[in-house]
C-alpha cells in the first residue's frame, strides 16, 4: 500500500533556528511528490513539486529536496510567519490526480 | 487568475440530513479532487471528477456522491449525515493534460467548507 510519513509531527523553533522537516514514501514510479502549507481553517497552500531524485527547489526561506525515498523541506532562519502545519503528498499508483498526503508537521517558530 | 472557490464555508447540520457541497476550481482546470479533513484522519480522498467523469473514488461509504458538470464546476453530497461527518471538506482543482499520463500536476486547493454535524 502506498503510504507518506512525516516526522516529526510537531517542531518548536526560535526565530532564526534553521531544521528540516522529513517525508518519507512508498510509491513505486513517483509521478511527483508535493509540498503544502496549511494554517488552521484554511485550504492548503501549494509550494513546490518535485519529480526526480536529486531536484531542489526553493521559495524564500524554503528548500524542497528529494530522493528516492524521501524529502525533506529545510527552513533557514525561520520567522514566526512560518508557523504552519506542512503536508507532503504523493500520486499513488494508478494514474488518477489522487493524492495521498502525510499527517503533517506543525511547525511552531517562536519569536 | 482567481482561485477555486467553495461554497459554502460553513454548515451545520443535524444527524440524518443531508447536504450539498459546491466547488469552482480555477479557470481552465478541468479536473476536480474532494478530500476530507479530520483531525484524526488528516487528508482523506474522496472522489476525482475529468470531463463530468468520476475517475478515481476513494475509501467512503456510498453516502458520499458527487458530479462535475460541463463548465467542470463540482457538487458533492452526503447523505444521512452522521456526527463522524464532522470535517473540513476540501475541493481541489488542476490541469490535467490530455491522456493524465506521466507526471502529475499541481492540485490547487480552495478555502474548504467546514460541516459540523449535531
Amino acid at each position: 500500500e502506498d503510504q507518506v510519513t512525516q516526522s516529526p509531527e510537531a517542531l518548536r523553533l526560535q526565530e532564526g533556528e534553521s531544521s528540516s522537516l522529513n517525508c518519507s514514501y512508498t510509491v513505486s514510479g513517483l509521478r511527483g511528490l508535493f509540498w503544502y502549507r496549511q494554517d488552521p481553517g484554511k485550504g492548503p497552500e501549494f509550494l513546490f513539486t518535485l519529480y526526480s531524485a536529486g531536484e531542489e527547489k526553493e521559495k524564500e526561506r524554503l528548500k524542497a529536496t528529494l530522493t528516492k525515498k524521501e524529502s525533506f523541506l529545510h527552513i533557514t532562519a525561520p520567522k514566526p510567519e512560518d508557523s504552519a502545519t506542512y503536508l507532503c503528498a504523493v500520486p499513488p499508483q494508478g494514474g488518477s490526480e489522487k493524492l495521498v498526503f502525510g499527517k503533517g508537521t506543525k511547525l511552531t517558530v517562536n519569536p | 487568475k482567481a482561485g477555486v472557490t467553495q461554497t459554502p464555508r460553513y454548515l451545520i447540520k443535524t444527524r440524518g440530513q443531508q447536504v450539498t457541497l459546491s466547488c469552482s476550481p480555477i479557470s481552465g482546470h478541468r479536473s476536480v479532487s474532494w478530500y476530507q479533513q479530520t483531525p484524526g484522519q488528516g487528508l482523506q480522498f474522496l472522489f476525482e471528477y475529468f470531463s463530468e467523469t468520476q475517475r478515481n473514488k476513494g475509501n467512503f461509504p456510498g453516502r458520499f456522491s458527487g458530479r462535475q458538470f460541463s463548465n467542470s464546476r463540482s457538487e458533492m453530497n452526503v447523505s444521512t449525515l452522521e456526527l463522524g461527518d464532522s470535517a473540513l471538506y476540501l475541493c481541489a482543482s488542476s490541469l490535467l493534460l490530455a491522456g493524465g499520463h506521466g507526471v502529475n500536476n499541481e492540485q490547487f486547493f480552495g478555502p474548504g467548507t467546514r460541516l459540523t454535524v449535531l
